[in-house]
């Protein structure tokens, strides 16, 4: 069965400090995997893609990490500011259909304290 | 600055009412999809589209339905409203070109409440 797990499902953290978020996933066959940040009430941003032949992605202070073979990715967040607050949600995508079916996680949900 | 916009945000209604909720996008997007989020819980597809006059469900039953008259904009109508639906609706657009490779552009949703 093809799943997405993210872990924790919840972190708190200060101000200031780094933090990686976990994703394993059962997806097959795979195409790429993304990173969205949903900031409450409104909808998903892209982070980050990335297919099986990269396996690290950075967009500004977030960094994205890809292992293919163990199917597994990281999102390390550096420096964070209370603006990181929000749920980030892992997604994968096959190459089962032409649509490319999304398989989404539930979410870490992030805060940042002062 | 959001390029796919949702219309109403925030929706109370009563049951059995019909409800429709736009969405439209100005990026010329061949795909879209219309997704339902419950707290704490991943998206669900419900609705998709490759093009003008192409729809499809998704992976969740859903009792509503869409159209795709013109590119830009796919509305989803409820033509009876239930408790049941009592959900975050959030539309999506992708490229047509390549897009298995390209991040899907949501808007901010609307949050539905039927009592």
């Amino acid at each position: 069965k093809n799943q997405v797990e993210q872990s924790p499902q919840s972190l708190i953290i200060l101000e200031g400090k780094n933090c990686t978020l976990q994703c394993n996933y059962t997806v097959s066959p795979f195409s790429n995997l993304r990173w969205y940040k949903q900031d409450t009430g409104r909808g998903p941003v892209s982070l980050t893609i990335m297919t099986f032949s990269e396996n690290t992605k950075s967009n500004g202070r977030y960094t994205a990490t890809l292992d293919a073979d163990t199917k597994q990715s990281s999102l390390h967040i550096t420096a964070s500011q209370l603006s990181d607050s929000a749920s980030y949600i892992c997604v994968v995508s096959d190459r089962g259909s032409t649509l490319g079916r999304l398989y989404f996680g539930r979410g870490t949900q992030l805060t940042v304290w002062p | 600055e959001a390029d796919i916009y949702q219309t109403p945000r925030y929706l109370v209604i009563g049951t059995g009412k019909k409800i429709t909720l736009e969405c439209s996008q100005t990026m010329g997007h061949d795909k879209m999809y219309w997704y339902q989020q419950d707290p704490g819980m991943e998206l669900h597809l419900i609705h998709y589209s490759y093009g003008v006059n192409s729809t499809e469900k998704g992976d969740l039953s859903s009792e509503s339905t869409v159209s795709r008259i013109r590119t830009e904009h796919f509305p989803l109508t409820l033509e009876s409203a239930r408790p049941s639906h009592t959900s975050q609706y959030l539309c999506a657009s992708s490229p047509g070109q390549g897009e298995s490779n390209q991040p899907q552009h949501f808007g901010d949703g609307t949050r539905l409440s039927i009592l």
